[in-house]
C-alpha cells in the first residue's frame, strides 16, 4: 500500500521566519517522494524531488527536505519565508503511481 | 522544466452533455499520464493512471465508463465527462512523465487544470 500523509492542514508564519511542512509517507517500496507547490486556479509545480541519490534535497526558491528513513519523513524547510511563498503545499510519491498528501496551505504574515 | 498544456482552461457544459479535456507534452514524450480532481480547497484526488497504448488503471470509486481516459500517443492524453452531472464540476488536472510504470523517479509536470461547470 502506498500513501502520503500532511500533518498541518495550515501553518501560519512571519515574514522571515523558519517554514517547516511536514510529510510522511508509507510505501512496500524504496519511494520517490515530492513537494510541489500550487498557486490559486493553477497546476503544480515541482519544487524538490528525491530518489534515494540523497537525502537531503535542495529545491528551487530556497526550500530543502530531508529524507529520514527511520521515520518515513520528508519534511519541507525554508529558513526564512517569504510572502510569495504564500500557496498550497503538496507531498506526493508512490511506485507505479504519483499520489498525494491533503496539503498544508502556508499563510505568510508582515 | 518540460510543459504540459491542458485544454480547455474552463468549460460551462449543460447537464447531460459530454466534454473532453486534453493534455498534451509539448517537448517530451509522455510515457505515463495521471489524471486527477481536485474540490475547492483539497488535495488532488488521483482518479486514474494511462500509459501510452494501454488502458487506464482507474482508482478505487472511479467510475470509468463516466470518466473515459485515452492515451493513443505519446504526447496526447484525453478525459472525456460523459452525461455530466452538476456533481462533476470540478478542478481536473492532468499531469505527465517520461517514464514507464514503476519508474517513480522521474517528476511528473502538471498543466494548468480545467475548471469544469455543468450547469
Amino acid at each position: 500500500a502506498q500513501s502520503v500523509t500532511q500533518l498541518d492542514s495550515h501553518v501560519s508564519v512571519s515574514e522571515g521566519t523558519p517554514v517547516l511542512l511536514r510529510c510522511n509517507y508509507s510505501s512496500s517500496y524504496s519511494p520517490s517522494l515530492f513537494w510541489y507547490v500550487q498557486h490559486p486556479n493553477k497546476g503544480l509545480q515541482l519544487l524538490l524531488k528525491y530518489t534515494s541519490a540523497a537525502t537531503l534535497v535542495k529545491g528551487i526558491n530556497g526550500f530543502e527536505a530531508e529524507f529520514k528513513k527511520s521515520e518515513t519523513s520528508f519534511h519541507l524547510t525554508k529558513p526564512s519565508a517569504h510572502m510569495s511563498d504564500a500557496a498550497e503545499y503538496f507531498c506526493g510519491g508512490g511506485y507505479n503511481k504519483l499520489i498525494f498528501g491533503a496539503g498544508t496551505r502556508l499563510a505568510v504574515h508582515p | 522544466g518540460a510543459v504540459v498544456s491542458q485544454h480547455p482552461s474552463r468549460v460551462i457544459c449543460k447537464s447531460g452533455t459530454s466534454v473532453k479535456i486534453e493534455c498534451r507534452s509539448l517537448d517530451f514524450q509522455a510515457t505515463t499520464m495521471f489524471w486527477y480532481r481536485q474540490f475547492p480547497k483539497q488535495s488532488l484526488m488521483l482518479m486514474a493512471t494511462s500509459n501510452e497504448g494501454s488502458k487506464a488503471t482507474y482508482e478505487q470509486g472511479v467510475e470509468k465508463d463516466k470518466f473515459l481516459i485515452n492515451h493513443a500517443s505519446l504526447t496526447l492524453s484525453t478525459l472525456t465527462v460523459t452525461s455530466a452531472h452538476p456533481e462533476d464540476s470540478s478542478f481536473y488536472i492532468c499531469s505527465a512523465r517520461d517514464g514507464g510504470q514503476g519508474y517513480a523517479g522521474t517528476e511528473a509536470f502538471f498543466g494548468q487544470g480545467t475548471r469544469l461547470t455543468v450547469v
